[in-house]
This record gives structure tokens, sequence and C-alpha cells, in this order.
């Protein structure tokens, strides 16, 4: 079952923040984020495995909260580079990674 | 390593026609996925394979989609017969095995069906 992210969209002016949500209905092993720039594959930012841990990635920080089975992916200070389509995506335990439909972020100057 | 190697990039066949999607992995993953990304549903999972065995092939859509993997380097997904709401954008995906790895993906193959 594919995770669920929220918002579906959001349109972001250089220099603000926003977070992105996502949701799974099953107990996770990991949760891993991807970007993906129109027409380009997906492109690997982070994964947070279960231990409540958080990460960061330049001014991209996640968090994973395991209890509640629910992951959020942070951009502070944004910048155009940052606009795409991002993806979570879920490790249930096994081997099976399944993403969500994603959430369009557009980063305006 | 050139990273997940899909063939073809495009692909514009008939509604009825057989389709064949390639996919060539990373060397040494022994872990394969086969997405497929729509506007509506995002990157579905369609199957996946370990060490050239299917392990999960429940989002395969129907009957008309198989998967093969017939040794570690090669991959298909085949579609027959086609329809035109089989177009979409097909992802192949491969990682290694280890608790902390990431799946690597193809460009894709971008199928219409008309």
């Amino acid at each position: 079952q594919q995770p669920v992210q929220s918002p579906q969209a959001v349109i972001l002016r250089e220099g603000e923040d926003a977070v992105i949500n996502c949701s799974s209905s099953k107990a996770l092993y990991s949760v891993h984020w991807y970007r993906q720039k129109h027409g380009e594959a997906p492109v690997f930012l982070m994964i947070l495995l279960k231990g409540g841990e958080q990460k960061g990635h330049e001014k991209i920080s996640a968090s994973f909260n395991e209890k509640k089975q629910q992951s959020s992916l942070y951009l502070t200070a944004s910048q155009l580079s940052y606009s795409g389509t991002y993806f979570c995506g879920t490790r249930e335990y096994g081997n099976k990674l399944v993403f969500g439909a994603g959430t369009i972020l557009r980063v305006k100057s | 390593d050139a990273g997940v190697i899909q063939s073809p990039r495009h692909e514009v066949t008939e509604m009825g026609q057989e389709v064949t999607l390639r996919c060539k992995p990373i060397s040494g993953h022994d872990y394969l996925f086969w997405y497929r990304q729509t506007m509506m549903r995002g990157l579905e999972l369609l199957i996946y394979f370990n060490n050239n065995v299917p392990i999960d092939d429940s989002g395969m859509p129907e009957d008309r989609f198989s998967a093969k993997m017939p040794n570690a380097s090669f991959s298909t997904l085949k579609i027959q017969p086609s329809e035109p709401r089989d177009s979409a954008v097909y992802f192949c995906a491969s990682r290694e095995t280890g608790a902390n790895t990431e799946a690597f993906f193809g460009q894709g193959t971008r199928l219409t069906v008309v």
C-alpha cells in the first residue's frame, strides 16, 4: 500500500521554508526521500531508519517517527534548485520499497 | 559503473501490439524494481526481484503484464497486448542488500500507446 503524502503541491518564494509529510498504515523499517526534476529520474536524498532519527542534507532535513509511521521532510531557506517532485518511499519489514504519489514543489524568485 | 540502463527511452506503439522494456541494473546489486509513473498515482511498484527471483508481483496490473530476470544483469517488462491506458513512464531501479542502501533509478522509458 502506497504511503500518503501531503501536501500535493506547494509554491514557495526563495528563502521560504516548507514541510512535506509522509504517513503509512504499515509498520516501517525505513523511509527514503527522493527528488525528481521534470523529465528526469528520481534522485536519492536520504534514508531514515527506525529509531526516530533525524538526518540532514545541506538545508534539507528529515525526521522519522516509527511509532506513528510518519516522516517529514523539512526544506529550509528554499532555493530555485529545490523545485521538483518529492517522493517518500517506505520500506516495510522485507525489501519492498513503495512510493507515494509525490509532492510538487515550485520555488519562485 | 554507468548506472541503471533502460531501453528504449521512448516507445510509441499501436494498441494491441506487444511492448518489451529492458533494464540493466548496476553490477553487484541484487534487488531490481519495476515502477510505473503517472500523474495520478505517482510511482507505483509493479514487481521486484531478489537475486533474479520475483519476490512480489502484487502490483502488476493484470495478466497482460509480465516481467522476467533471466540473469543478474538483465530484466524485461512485457506488455501484451498493450492498451492506451498503459501509457506512462516506466522506471527500473536497483539496489544492493543492506539496511542503509539507496535505490538507483534508470532514466525511464516513456511509453505511449495510441
